[in-house]
């Protein structure tokens, strides 16, 4: 079974800082791009970052440029999202996704996601 | 970046209806369009990619069309099942923007 499995999340004061990971399973993790999405309380998805197959390509939203990296390990199939600086607004539910080249020759979609952890940001 | 609109917000509909909901782009972003569905405490699922083309195992009363800037998701014979949050979302650059929602309700 195809699967994403994410952990990390919690309660972080404003300033503070947070690992996410995410597991993968039943794919070839290796051969995708990785995503990380995110949705705060009662609002809509926002894309936050890609990460290219082998790393060597890392894409952010402005709003989490220079405070969030993220980073894979191919040999633990694990995607990883280091959040620092963090604030009340990126208080959210955080999926790890897979980015799936759908159709040639570049149209891509997520097509797996992860149940999501959970980031509250607050004093 | 490139922003996505969606209309109606929100909408109400009946079993059996057929429902249509739009996303417009700020700029041509040819067909790399995708649809989501999501339900309450669910993580999102895909639909629709590449604006029409249908993701395997989604049921084909589900449809989409469009190119350029403006696209739609067409649902032909409302199920039970189907009343969720619908999102589209440009694959065209990055930042892969999402449109804000249409929340599909009962009526």
């Amino acid at each position: 079974e195809v699967q994403l499995v994410e952990s990390g999340g919690g309660l972080v004061q404003p300033g503070g800082s947070l690992r996410l990971s995410c597991v993968a399973s039943g794919f070839t993790f290796s051969s995708h791009w990785m995503s990380w999405v995110r949705q705060a309380p009662g609002k809509g998805l926002e894309w936050v970052a890609n990460i290219k197959q082998d790393g060597s390509e890392k894409y952010y939203v402005d709003s989490v440029k220079g405070r969030f990296t993220i980073s894979r390990d191919n040999a633990k199939n694990s995607l990883y999202l280091q959040m620092n600086s963090l604030r009340g607004g990126d208080t959210a539910v955080y999926y790890c996704a897979r980015l799936s080249r759908m159709y040639a020759p570049d149209y891509y979609a997520i097509d797996v996601w992860g149940q999501g952890t959970t980031v509250t940001v607050s004093s | 970046d490139i922003q996505m609109t969606q209309s109606p917000s929100s909408l109400s509909a009946s079993v059996g209806d057929r429902v249509t909901i739009t996303c417009r782009a700020s700029q041509s972003i040819s067909n790399y369009l995708n649809w989501y569905q999501q339900k309450p405490g669910k993580a999102p699922k895909l639909l629709i990619y590449a604006a029409f083309s249908l993701q395997s195992g989604v049921p084909s009363r589900f449809s989409g069309s469009g190119s350029g800037t403006d696209f739609t998701l067409t649902i032909s014979s409302l199920q039970p099942e189907d009343f969720a949050t619908y999102y589209c979302q440009q694959s065209f650059s990055i930042p892969y923007t999402f449109g804000q929602g249409t929340n599909l309700e009962i009526k």
